[in-house]
């Protein structure tokens, strides 16, 4: 089975601020990658397919890369929405998730 | 409008049987490939089983697998999973979700509370 690793699990920061949140797969998973935000009682919202691809709807600012077994979500310039946890997921052998990062408030 | 709604949450002993269905609209069902997904309360996502838009593919999480049997009715719009020899440790909420490259979809999702 291919394991998911999130770092770092927890992140603290400002508005405006740019973040970066890493996702580390077991072996490779080529570029079945993808990035969903979760706020608290409600269902993951997809933000990044294959690794790079932003999904329709969702503001520039998240943008994805990475291949293999290493990959990034980043937020160029963190809004108040923003504030919420983040979980990367592979598709490639069949689904697994990353235990997620927390981005909270500074 | 693109909606997932699931039903059939509730209490349920340890060792027991539930069996969650999921209506699907707004898109045509029979051509994606469907998903169970759950969150255990404070924890993570955990994929628990996939099934193909013609139900020639189906996959399980160790977990769950032997216990819980993922289905579908392309007429009825519907998603199911059966959930049987149920254990404390499948408390959580059950998402449906539609596969797209990434899970583009999602329900509100139902609580599955298994508890004595």
């Amino acid at each position: 089975d291919i394991q998911m690793t999130q770092s770092p699990s927890t992140l603290s920061a400002s508005v405006g601020d740019r973040v970066t949140i890493t996702c580390r797969a077991s072996q490779s998973i080529n570029s079945w990658l993808a990035w969903y935000q979760q706020k608290p009682g409600k269902a993951p919202k997809l933000l990044i397919y294959k690794a790079s691809s932003l999904e329709s709807g969702v503001p520039s600012r998240f943008s994805g890369s990475g291949s293999g077994t290493e990959f990034t979500l980043t937020i160029s310039s963190l809004q108040p929405d923003d504030f919420a946890t983040y979980y990367c997921q592979q598709y490639n052998s069949p689904f697994t998730f990353g235990p997620g990062t927390k981005v909270d408030i500074k | 409008e693109v909606q997932l709604v699931e039903s059939g949450g509730g209490l349920v002993k340890p060792g027991g049987s539930l069996r969650l269905s999921c209506t699907a609209s707004g898109f045509t069902f029979n051509n994606y490939n469907m998903n169970w997904v759950r969150q255990a309360p404070g924890k993570g996502l955990e994929w628990v089983s996939s099934i193909s838009s013609s139900s020639n593919f189906i996959y399980y999480a160790d977990s769950v697998k032997g216990r819980f049997t993922i289905s579908r009715d392309n007429a009825k719009n519907s998603l199911y999973l059966q959930m049987n020899s149920l254990r404390a440790e499948d408390t959580a909420v059950y998402y449906c979700v539609r596969a797209n490259g990434g899970f583009d979809y999602w329900g509100q999702g139902t609580l599955i509370t298994v508890s004595s």
